[in-house]
């Protein structure tokens, strides 16, 4: 059964600092794994979707690797600003079905 | 471009009172629709999904039901809100294994 782990559970740095967040999977058998932001009391916005067969996608300030034969998958955000605090999580998508396996999210500030 | 709207925004409910919460999609054909509850705090909990009209997929056993009576909508239900019912429900919809694109959610207080 599909584990997806997501840590820290929160973590807060400086304004202007470069980042990781990890996420991490027990079954390397993915079909995708998507990153994404929730602000507080709001749906979820898309960030990244990386597909099996990528190893990285970029989106701004935002990098998303994905490393399947060791079940990771890292967000690297460049020059954080107060802006991007927020929860991130990571879900990944499984060949067998369209169901996503959710990370329980990194919830980040960023100082001022 | 596809939009999706959830409704209402927030809600306020009686124990032992019905439930219908809305989801539309716009823009698409045959996406396949789910709906996710997050408790305060922690991850989100998949309840429904469906690849199809009339085609529904229960994964947790509860006191909730969905429908989808037309391709592009989704409904949550419930016929008697229990407390533990409370959460933030969260629409959301996908072409195949693709990009997920969600709701902005609804925020379900049961009194």
């Amino acid at each position: 059964k599909q584990e997806v782990t997501q840590i820290p559970a929160a973590l807060s740095v400086p304004e202007g600092e470069n980042l990781v967040l990890n996420c991490s999977f027990t079954d390397s058998a993915i079909y995708n794994l998507q990153w994404f932001r929730q602000d507080p009391g709001k749906g979820l916005t898309s960030l990244l979707l990386i597909q099996s067969s990528q190893r990285e996608q970029t989106s701004g300030r935002l990098n998303a690797s994905l490393d399947k034969s060791s079940g990771r998958s890292t967000l690297y955000i460049a020059a954080s600003q107060p802006g991007d605090s927020a929860t991130y999580l990571c879900a990944a998508s499984m060949d067998s079905n369209y169901q996503l396996i959710w990370g329980a999210g990194t919830k980040l500030i960023i100082k001022p | 471009s596809q939009t999706i709207h959830q409704w209402p925004a927030t809600l306020v409910q009686p124990v032992g009172s019905p439930l219908s919460l809305e989801c539309t999609v716009e823009g698409t054909s045959n996406p396949n629709l789910y709906w996710y509850r997050q408790a305060a705090g922690r991850g989100l909990q998949l309840l429904f999904y469906s690849v199809g009209i009339g085609q529904i997929s229960s994964e947790v056993p509860q006191n909730l039901s969905a429908s989808r009576p037309q391709d592009r909508q989704f409904i949550l239900s419930s016929k008697k809100l229990l407390l533990s019912d409370s959460g933030f429900y969260l629409c959301a919809w996908t072409r195949g294994a693709a990009e997920a694109f969600f709701g902005q959610g609804t925020r379900l207080t049961v009194v």
